[in-house]
């Protein structure tokens, strides 16, 4: 079946460093990707999606490039803040009835 | 334009009692999903509905869980005879149409069993 795979946290970084959180999926034919954020108390919220190879998602200065060659679909933003401290989901769709397949959730925290 | 709304925001049950977790969905919204976040894990599919439909419950327990979708009112998980291990976060979330999976989540429900 489908599955996603996603670094282990937590990670902690400092103010303005380069995130790069791992995500690579297993799916038959070509699902569409997603990166989803859950603050601390609260739902989850969509990030950014890409539904094709190529793709690129992008949304609050985090991007992710879909990646069929390596199935993959790694999340990077260029300089993290503190507010960005939450625990980031990669999920994809496969096209059954069960809607998203998620991964176990990467924790982030940001230092000041 | 409200969101997903869930209630109670944390819900407190001793083993054996029932426990019953409600979702709106989003305005226009006629599919709702449920998951289960348990800790240091993602989320597992449970059920999928449409009003009146249950679509998917492949990932329900096949004991003492229970979903609905009536046409009038919000979606309804019920637990029966609840177990410490079903103490985790509940997750609803809606979208407008079957197949479109940009979904939108509620801010869940926090089930502890005592």
């Amino acid at each position: 079946g489908d599955s996603v795979t996603q670094m282990e946290g937590p990670v902690t970084l400092s103010e303005e460093a380069f995130l790069t959180i791992n995500c690579t999926y297993t799916a038959t034919g070509y699902p569409s990707l997603f990166w989803y954020v859950q603050y601390p108390g609260e739902g989850l919220q969509l990030l950014l999606k890409a539904t094709k190879a190529d793709d690129k998602g992008s949304n609050k200065g985090f991007e992710a490039t879909y990646r069929k060659e390596t199935t993959s679909f790694h999340l990077e933003k260029g300089s993290v803040q503190v507010s960005d401290s939450a625990v980031y989901f990669c999920a994809l769709e496969g096209g059954g009835a069960d809607g998203l397949t998620f991964g176990k959730g990467t924790h982030l925290i940001i230092q000041p | 334009n409200a969101g997903v709304m869930q209630n109670p925001r944390h819900l407190v049950r001793r083993r054996g009692q029932e426990a019953r977790l409600r979702c709106s969905p989003m305005k226009g919204h006629s599919h709702v999903y449920w998951y289960r976040q348990l800790p240091e894990e993602g989320l597992k599919f449970m059920v999928y509905l449409q009003k009146e439909n249950i679509i998917d419950e492949s990932g329900m327990p096949k004991e003492r869980f229970s979903a609905e979708f009536p046409k009038e009112g919000p979606s309804i998980l019920r637990i029966q005879q609840v177990v410490r291990g079903d103490s985790a976060a509940y997750f609803c979330a809606s979208s407008p149409a079957d197949r479109d999976v940009t979904l939108h989540f509620g801010n869940g429900t926090r089930l502890t069993v005592t």
